[in-house]
């Protein structure tokens, strides 16, 4: 089982809609959680990070974190084409500074 | 903001050679990481530093080495450059609490 797995996508959705992304960890004492956008071509950019169960919010961002599932998600509201990406879930090793990235999920929202 | 720098955007070096990849980060982080992308396989994990002349291995580390004689350098060396080190290098930087990374711009190195 990888460590951080998402669904590699292309998941398709419509201008205006919202779009929904997500990724499971296996490791349970996991505490820190980070979602990536790459356009591409470019390197890597942070968009949201959580560390408690729940909502996050962030503009038309929202992270979901549910630690006893082991999942945690990126909600998209209003989705632009400029929003057209891939998203890397990003999972912090505890009581380390490195991170483990999932595969991504390349998202495509169609005007 | 804090800045990563990465000397090449893009750099083409022959089989056999000696190759410096150097990053540069202006915020005083205490770590930072070189990673590689591939299509299909993601983003993983060379070498990592977490103070000066520090260094670990990551998950794929054999074929490079690493070099951090300043806190805010961090070097990536391949010894022997070969076609499948053919990819794209990102260096990343943190504190030291390591909540989330900054990353450069990247290198796309090719060897042929």
């Amino acid at each position: 089982q990888k460590e951080v797995e998402q669904n590699s996508g292309p998941l398709s959705v419509p201008e205006g809609a919202i779009a929904s992304l997500n990724c499971t960890y296996s490791d349970r004492v996991s505490q820190s959680f980070f979602w990536y956008r790459q356009y591409s071509g470019k390197s890597p950019e942070l968009i949201m990070s959580i560390y408690s169960n729940g909502d996050k919010e962030d503009g038309r961002f929202t992270a979901q974190l549910n630690k006893a599932s082991q999942y945690v998600s990126l909600l998209i509201r209003d989705s632009q084409p400029s929003d057209s990406a891939t998203y890397l879930c990003a999972v912090k090793v505890r009581d380390t500074g490195k991170l483990i990235f999932g595969q991504g999920t390349t998202l495509q929202v169609k005007p | 903001d804090v800045k990563v720098t990465q000397s090449s955007r893009y750099l083409v070096k022959r089989t056999g050679e000696k190759v410096f990849l150097e990053c540069v980060q202006d915020m005083d982080h205490e770590n930072m990481f070189w990673y590689r992308q591939d299509p299909g396989l993601g983003l993983r994990l060379i070498y990592f530093s977490y103070d000066v002349k520090m260094k670990e291995k990551g998950d794929i580390p054999e074929g490079y080495s690493v070099s951090r004689e300043k806190k805010e350098r961090f070097s990536l060396i391949l010894e022997s450059a070969s076609t499948n080190q053919t990819s794209m290098y990102l260096c990343a930087s943190s504190y030291q609490g390591g909540n989330g990374y900054t990353f450069g711009s990247g290198t796309r190195l090719t060897v042929v």
